[in-house]
């Protein structure tokens, strides 16, 4: 069974950093593609950052680029999101997902949840 | 950046009932469009990939298009439809989201 399990999120203040980290098991996770996606609270979804299997290509969302970064550690089967520089508009509920061909995300972890404020 | 449009934004419909949603792109995204149901406080599900492969899904969901125009349509609407459904493009980095429709059952 394919699981992803999002760890890092809590509470931090404007201006500060967070790690997310997001454990795969359950599938080979090294030829595949991952993505993060927020959703802020009541909003809808946003794809912020992909990264391609390898980890040789990194894209991200205008709203978060240059301040974010993705990694992959694939003999820890784990996906990373660096965040910096938080801001209010941040706070979101953090996804990671697999990306299959053609680019659909076909699992999803259960969130973990950024708060920015003072 | 490729704008994905939903409507309607919601909507109330019995069990039973025949929905459809659309999803409209800025440019033309071939068939790089795929449809997810949310449920409160829970991840997205990916239902439908490339615009009408279905992804282990009950076979009333439906969906087509191409180019810049899709429609995810759900026949005899069942009570756990409920939810929100996005729309997401993959043809074009940033691979935007529709903002949602919210389904309803009366």
């Amino acid at each position: 069974e394919v699981q992803l399990v999002e760890s890092g999120g809590g509470l931090v203040q404007p201006g500060g950093s967070l790690r997310l980290s997001c454990a795969a098991s359950g599938f080979t996770f090294g030829p595949y593609a991952m993505s993060w996606v927020r959703q802020a609270p009541g909003k809808g979804l946003e794809w912020i950052s992909s990264i391609s299997a390898g980890g040789a290509e990194a894209y991200f969302a205008d709203s978060v680029k240059g301040r974010f970064t993705i990694s992959r550690d694939d003999s820890k089967n784990t996906l990373y999101l660096q965040m910096n520089s938080l801001r209010a508009a941040d706070t979101a509920i953090y996804y990671c997902a697999k990306w299959m061909d053609g680019g659909a995300l076909d699992y999803w972890g259960q969130g973990t949840l950024v708060t920015v404020s003072s | 950046d490729i704008q994905m449009t939903q409507s309607p934004s919601s909507l109330s419909a019995s069990v039973g009932d025949s929905v459809t949603i659309a999803c409209r792109a800025s440019q033309s995204i071939s068939n790089y469009l795929h449809w997810y149901q949310q449920k409160p406080g829970k991840a997205p599900n990916l239902l439908i990939y490339s615009a009408s492969s279905f992804n282990g899904i009950p076979s009333r969901f439906s969906g087509s298009g191409s180019g810049t125009h899709f429609t995810l349509t759900i026949y005899s609407l069942q009570p756990e439809d409920f939810g929100t459904y996005y729309c997401q493009q993959s043809y074009s980095m940033p691979y935007t989201f529709g903002q949602g429709t919210k389904l309803e059952i009366k």
